[in-house]
């Protein structure tokens, strides 16, 4: 049974890097049909896709956040990471890593879903 | 991007009630829209995908209906577990946007 499990700092300073991991058990990052995504969630609001990556590299990221954001994998580790430039308190809320399970639909286009969620890690941007 | 709003945005309902949730796009989407439930201080859950397919282990008191622009999440008969908040996200195309989510409450 496949398992995520974030981790990073709690507390970044404004302007500062945040930084994540996510660390995939009972699985592989290298798994065909799977992709590798980020998500957060602001005090008291909705879900927000940040972006996702293949274990070949392949990377597709919110434009909101294109700017700031580069997710990145470790084949060795099995894990995948999340980095996030000149935060703002706008940047506080719970991170989670999330597998995409990508499945063929009609017309040879593709179903992709969050199949298996992390417990997600709180971060808090201030000074 | 696309939008997506849910509506109602909180509802109250009773156990043993049947109770319908409604996700429109801005544009069509086909079929490509998931499910997912959220209790306070957990990660989502998947619940349904590609529309209306019942992800493994969730309960067939759980469906999904709709294409194009229009969907709906049916919950048959509530039971007490089912008191959580629902979101639906589209996957046609990135950024794969979510719905503001919907408050199901015990009336």
């Amino acid at each position: 049974q496949v398992q995520l499990q974030e981790s990073g700092p709690g507390l970044v300073k404004p302007s500062e890097t945040l930084s994540l991991t996510c660390t995939v058990s009972g699985g592989s990052v290298t798994s065909s049909s799977y992709y590798w995504s980020w998500i957060r969630q602001p005090p008291g609001k909705g879900l927000e896709y940040i972006g996702y990556i293949y274990y070949s590299g392949s990377t597709s990221y919110s434009p909101s956040l294109k700017s700031r954001v580069t997710v990145s994998v470790d084949t060795s580790k099995n894990q995948f990471s999340l980095k996030l430039t000149s935060v703002t308190a706008a940047d506080t809320a719970v991170y989670y890593c999330a597998r995409v399970r990508e499945e063929v639909g009609p017309s040879n286009r593709y179903y992709y879903y969050m199949d298996v969620w992390g417990k997600g890690t709180t971060v808090t941007v201030s000074s | 991007d696309i939008q997506m709003t849910q509506s109602p945005s909180s509802l109250s309902a009773s156990v043993g009630d049947r109770v319908t949730i409604t996700c429109r796009a801005s544009q069509s989407i086909s079929s490509y829209l998931n499910w997912y439930q959220q209790k306070p201080g957990k990660a989502p859950k998947l619940l349904i995908y590609a529309a209306s397919s019942l992800q493994s282990g969730v309960p067939s008191r759980f469906s999904g209906s709709g294409s194009g622009t229009d969907f709906t999440l049916t919950i048959s008969s509530l039971q007490p577990e089912d008191f959580a908040t629902y979101c639906c996200q589209q996957s046609y195309s990135t950024p794969y946007t979510f719905g503001q989510g919907t408050n199901l409450e015990i009336k």
